[in-house]
């Protein structure tokens, strides 16, 4: 079945350095890519997204791009803020017969220190 | 924007008891999803729901109910609530089936049962 495959963190960064979370996933079909945030204590919310290959989704300094060719969607950042500490999901999302669920990567914990 | 709104943000409740997490939407989302969120098993699917009275099964939805009557409104049922399911529940909701739309979530309802 359909699935996304998350670096594993906690990620620690030094106020300014480079960000780089890794995602791939798995689909039959062609899904639509998305990362999402949660701040601590709150719901999730959506960061960025991309619809089909090549298409870079970018919100708040961060960037994505739907590589089809190695099914990834990898999340970067320039230059990371202690304001970014929070955990990062990356989702697929697909038609299917059964309908279609947001399928959600475990998570990656990134923690910005100043 | 789109709204999500949980009822509750805590709750502590006894082993046995039924319990109800309410969810609402304020715009015209055909779809809606719960999940649940652990530690290191990122977020599963409980239930989700297509359209009015509609209800499928997600990944996870032992000892769980759902009851959609009204289109905005989505509520999960934990029919005799145990330990194991102390988690945080994270109620979602979406215009379309599939593709490009993602998810809008709601604050999420810590709930302990003790």
């Amino acid at each position: 079945g359909d699935s996304v495959t998350q670096m594993e963190g906690p990620v620690t960064l030094s106020e300014e350095a480079f960000l780089t979370i890794n995602c791939t996933y798995t689909a039959t079909g062609y899904p639509s890519l998305f990362w999402y945030v949660q701040y601590p204590g709150e719901g999730l919310q959506l960061l960025l997204k991309a619809t089909k290959a090549d298409d870079k989704g970018s919100n708040k300094g961060f960037e994505a791009t739907y590589r089809k060719e190695t099914t990834s969607f990898h999340l970067e950042k320039g230059s990371v803020q202690v304001s970014d500490s929070a955990v990062y999901f990356c989702a697929l999302r697909t038609a299917n017969q059964a309908g279609t669920a947001l399928i959600f990567g475990k998570g990656t914990t990134l923690s910005v220190s100043s | 924007d789109v709204k999500v709104t949980q009822s509750s943000r805590y709750l502590v409740k006894r082993t046995g008891e039924k319990v109800f997490l309410e969810c609402v939407q304020d715009m015209d989302h055909e779809n809606m999803f719960w999940y649940r969120q652990d530690p290191g098993l990122g977020l599963r699917l409980i239930y989700f729901s297509y359209d009015v009275k509609m209800k499928e099964k997600g990944d996870i939805p032992e000892g769980y109910s759902v009851s959609r009557e009204k289109k905005e409104r989505f509520s999960l049922i934990l029919e005799s609530a145990s330990t194991n399911q102390t988690s945080m529940y994270l109620c979602a909701s979406s215009l379309r089936r599939q593709g490009a739309y993602g998810y809008t979530f709601g604050s999420g309802t810590r709930l302990t049962v003790v």
